[in-house]
């Protein structure tokens, strides 16, 4: 059964850098057939895809958060990670990662917390 | 951008009851590329719909999905407790609809 899992600090200052990592279990991030994204729920909101990423490297983003977000993978480790610069307290989410199935997410981690917050 | 818009904004119905959720987008929409989740507090989204009306693995044929071009949706047959939940559209592996709750009547 395929698993994923958030990791990462959960309190970031605000200007400063939110780095997330997701570790990728049961399965392997090098399969040809999926992309793995990040998405983010604000508390009490909508959910907000990020972007996501091919395990080549090929990436593609949010436009609304482009200028913002870097989104890597490393297959060594079956791990893809999440930069998000510039934070404010618009940026305080649960953040989750989901396999990307191209046209949809069918498995999801369970979400991590970041808080912006000096 | 494809923006997706969800109606309406919260349902309240009894268990039992059919509900029928909307999800409208502001321009056509592949039927392949559309989907639905639930969400219950606390728990990450479970994907229910994929390619506007294949219910994913394990997912109780009391949920149907259907539509294309522009509008789709969502339709639970006989709400179960279990049912009552938030629930977000979503083209192309990217875009969210607002989402629409499920409350109890």
């Amino acid at each position: 059964q395929l698993q994923l899992q958030e990791s990462g600090p959960g309190l970031v200052k605000p200007s400063e850098t939110l780095s997330l990592t997701c570790t990728v279990s049961g399965g392997s991030i090098s399969s040809s057939s999926y992309y793995w994204g990040w998405i983010r729920q604000p508390p009490g909101k909508g959910l907000e895809w990020i972007g996501s990423i091919y395990y080549s490297g090929s990436t593609y983003y949010n436009p609304s958060l482009k200028s913002r977000v870097t989104i890597s993978v490393d297959t060594s480790k079956n791990q893809f990670s999440l930069k998000l610069s510039s934070v404010t307290a618009a940026d305080t989410a649960v953040y989750y990662c989901a396999r990307n199935v191209i046209t949809h997410f069918d498995y999801w981690g369970q979400g991590t917390l970041v808080t912006v917050s000096s | 951008e494809i923006v997706l818009t969800q109606s309406p904004g919260t349902l309240s119905l009894s268990p039992g009851e059919r509900a029928t959720l909307s999800c409208r987008a502001s321009q056509s929409v592949s039927s392949s590329y559309l989907a639905w989740y639930q969400q219950k507090p606390g728990q990450a989204p479970r994907l229910l719909i994929y390619g506007a009306s294949s219910r994913a693995t394990g997912i109780p044929d009391r949920f149907s999905g259907s539509g294309s071009g522009t509008d789709f949706t969502l339709t639970i047959s006989r709400l179960e407790p279990e049912d009552f939940a938030v629930y977000y559209c979503q083209q192309y592996g990217s875009s969210f609809g607002g989402g629409t709750k499920v409350e109890i009547k």
